[in-house]
């Protein structure tokens, strides 16, 4: 089945900083790759996402881009904010359901 | 107007007990799934449900069993609780192969 590994598990920046982080995946049939934003107590919540006939998405601070090739995907966000803390993961779908990465917890000190 | 809600958000509980928790979502989706989040925040498809049709069954005890009355319902009840059992539980929706929506998640401690 898809397997989603994710790096790094954990990810300290300063304010103003650029923050990326990467996934792999191994189903080449996965053509859906979201990304969500938890924050603590909360679930889940998309912050972008992108398709497998796309390579490069972008929504102001932060773009997604994806090598089918190589079967990576990476976030990346910019001029990085103390809100932009929180646990990041991504994903890719598989009969629907998505496969989620091990999450990448962000801090971003001012 | 929450789009997917879950009851109860807190669940705290003793071994060997029946417990249910209620999900709704008032988005008009098609698809609605159950997660689990470990205590290492790992998060793990369990069910997937299309029009009331289970279509996704993961590596889950059959002490879990889903019920859809509904389009708008997945409902998660859970047999003879062990502690392994203790984790937060979301659920999600989407149309069709769109962005899941989650819930807020219910924290399930088993004493």
């Amino acid at each position: 089945g898809e397997n989603v590994e994710q790096h790094p598990s954990t990810l300290s920046v300063q304010e103003g900083d650029s923050a990326v982080i990467k996934c792999t995946y191994s189903d080449s049939a996965s053509n859906y790759f979201p990304w969500y934003k938890q924050e603590l107590g909360k679930g889940p919540q998309l912050i972008i996402d992108i398709r497998s006939n796309v390579g490069e998405k972008k929504d102001q601070r932060i773009a997604v881009t994806l090598n089918k090739t190589a079967k990576h995907f990476s976030l990346h966000i910019t001029e990085t904010q103390p809100e932009d803390s929180a646990v990041y993961f991504c994903a890719a779908t598989i009969r629907t359901a998505l496969i989620f990465g091990k999450g990448t917890t962000l801090s971003v000190s001012s | 107007d929450t789009a997917v809600s879950q009851t109860p958000k807190y669940l705290v509980t003793q071994m060997g007990n029946d417990k249910s928790i209620k999900c709704e979502q008032n988005l008009g989706h098609d698809t609605m799934y159950w997660y689990k989040q470990d205590s290492k925040k790992f998060l793990k498809i369990m069910f997937s449900y299309n029009n009331k049709e289970l279509i996704i069954n993961e590596t889950v005890p059959n002490r879990f069993s889903p019920k859809s009355p509904d389009k708008a319902h997945l409902n998660l009840h859970i047999n003879s609780l062990e502690l392994g059992d203790s984790a937060v539980y979301f659920c999600a929706s989407s149309s069709h192969y769109n962005e899941q929506f989650f819930g807020p998640g219910t924290r399930l401690t088993v004493l």
